[in-house]
């Protein structure tokens, strides 16, 4: 297991269109978070799932996101109707509830023309 | 509202020199704090947490309840110690991040 994984890397599309990303964790992690930076900021939290139940969601998730993790395995983040304030680096990361440390993958870098 | 405060977007010194990267934090409770480290092409891990009160490449980090601070301390910078630094605070089970510091460590 090299870590938690993300793909796709870069994905560029054009404004409307829904795009759709993946996140596999560190297995055994059953907690799974997706965060969102924009250049200049730190990683903002969007929403975590533990298992396959998702427990928060922040004000940032608009209605055209939406998260899943069906099998408490990986998760999918879909955003529709994209729009340009969408791109930025979406983050994935997973923790074990102890020690609940959250580890990060390497990103997928969205933008949106 | 909980908050994270990473006053310097950046920090420049010579190898050899003491850094001091600053973090403020307002939390109702009692916070668990991090620091999170990014290097170039690599993504975001963890240097340290302050209930482990370790030493992680020489960093160290001190939560100051008083002063609401969680400092990250070395005192005698690397090269390779250039990157972008993250003070984090978890609250429930998320994490709320800075706005980031960059350290350049000049030889």
């Amino acid at each position: 297991d090299t870590g938690v994984s993300q793909d796709p890397r870069h994905k560029i599309t054009k404004r409307g269109q829904n795009v759709t990303f993946r996140c596999d964790p560190i297995s055994e992690h059953n907690r799974l978070y997706w965060y969102r930076q924009t250049l200049g900021q730190g990683p903002e939290f969007l929403t975590y799932f533990q298992n396959e139940a998702q427990l928060e969601k922040s004000r940032l998730l608009s209605d055209r996101f939406s998260a899943e993790r069906p099998k408490g395995s990986f998760s999918t983040l879909e955003i529709q109707r994209t729009e340009q304030g969408d791109s930025a680096m979406y983050l994935c990361a997973s923790s074990s509830p102890v020690p609940n440390i959250q580890y990060f993958g390497a990103g997928t870098r969205l933008s949106v023309l | 509202a909980q908050r994270v405060t990473q006053p310097e977007k950046l920090l420049s010194v010579f190898k050899g020199a003491p850094v001091e990267l600053k973090c403020n934090y307002s939390y109702s409770g009692s916070p668990e704090l991090f620091w999170y480290v990014q290097y170039s092409r690599q993504r975001l891990q963890l240097l340290l947490r302050h209930i482990s009160r370790e030493s992680i490449k020489g960093f160290t980090a001190d939560l100051n309840k008083g002063e609401t601070s969680f400092h990250l301390k070395k005192p005698f910078a690397q090269e390779e110690d250039s990157a972008m630094y993250y003070c984090a605070l978890k609250d429930t089970d998320k994490l709320i991040f800075g706005t980031g510091t960059r350290l350049q460590v000049f030889p």
